[in-house]
């Protein structure tokens, strides 16, 4: 299977600042199989982008996501403090798995 | 809008058997797949399997040996039953839809999550 590494593990920033997170995957993914997701606490995770770079309904065009083979990125700009949550990426293109996830922090 | 819910017991005891339950409402129960999804104490999300329309299913490698997912067409609904299970299996264990735009996959519907603990 396809192990997915996420950094940072946590994110620390200011209103208006803009995160960067990182997902390495052990072997090339195709895009169409690439999705990340946010999660706030005490709810399900949501989708965020597929196809490694479409925003899915209703996602603010403060998301930006890029990648391809082994190295996929999610860029939030514009920090607000409602984008606090963990975030998750994901493949299925050997067997599913999910990355550990990456904490943002916007205070 | 497609709703997913899940139900059944919140406490299983060592070496039991866990059986969950979904329910699907608001959307077409004959297109994609249906999805188990786990997230552990420590917020690891693990993929379980999913279950099609017509019964075809596909099984996290890892768990294979001790699942079996099932659907009940008629009533819209999909079942997990995980054999054998230890303190291990204790998660928040989610239904979810794995949809597709194309031949993009995604899951883009989840259930709100329900705790499942192993004690005995």
């Amino acid at each position: 299977e396809t192990v997915l590494t996420q950094s940072p593990g946590t994110l620390s920033l200011s209103p208006g600042e803009t995160a960067a997170l990182s997902c390495r995957a052990s072997q090339s993914v195709v895009s169409n199989y690439f999705a990340w997701y946010q999660q706030k606490p005490g709810q399900a995770p949501r989708l965020l982008i597929y196809g490694s770079s479409n925003r899915a309904t209703g996602i603010p065009d403060r998301f930006i996501a890029s990648g391809s083979g082994t190295n996929f990125t999610l860029t939030i700009g514009g920090l607000e403090p409602e984008d606090s949550a963990l975030y998750y990426c994901q493949q299925s293109g050997s067997s599913l798995t999910f990355g550990g996830g990456t904490k943002v922090e916007v205070k | 809008q497609v709703q997913l819910q899940e139900s059944g017991p919140g406490l299983v005891k060592p070496s039991e058997t866990l059986s969950l339950t979904c329910t699907v409402s608001g959307g077409s129960f004959g297109t994609d797949y249906w999805s188990w999804i786990r997230q552990t104490p420590g917020r690891r999300l693990e993929w379980i399997g999913h279950v099609s329309y017509s019964g075809s299913t596909n099984y996290n490698p890892s768990l294979k040996s001790r699942i079996a997912m099932s659907v009940d067409t008629s009533n819209n609904q999909f079942s997990l039953n995980l054999r054998s299970v230890t303190v291990a299996d204790t998660a928040v264990y989610y239904c979810a839809r794995f949809g597709h735009s194309g031949k993009q996959f995604y899951f883009d519907y989840w259930g709100q999550g329900m705790l499942v603990t192993v004690s005995s």
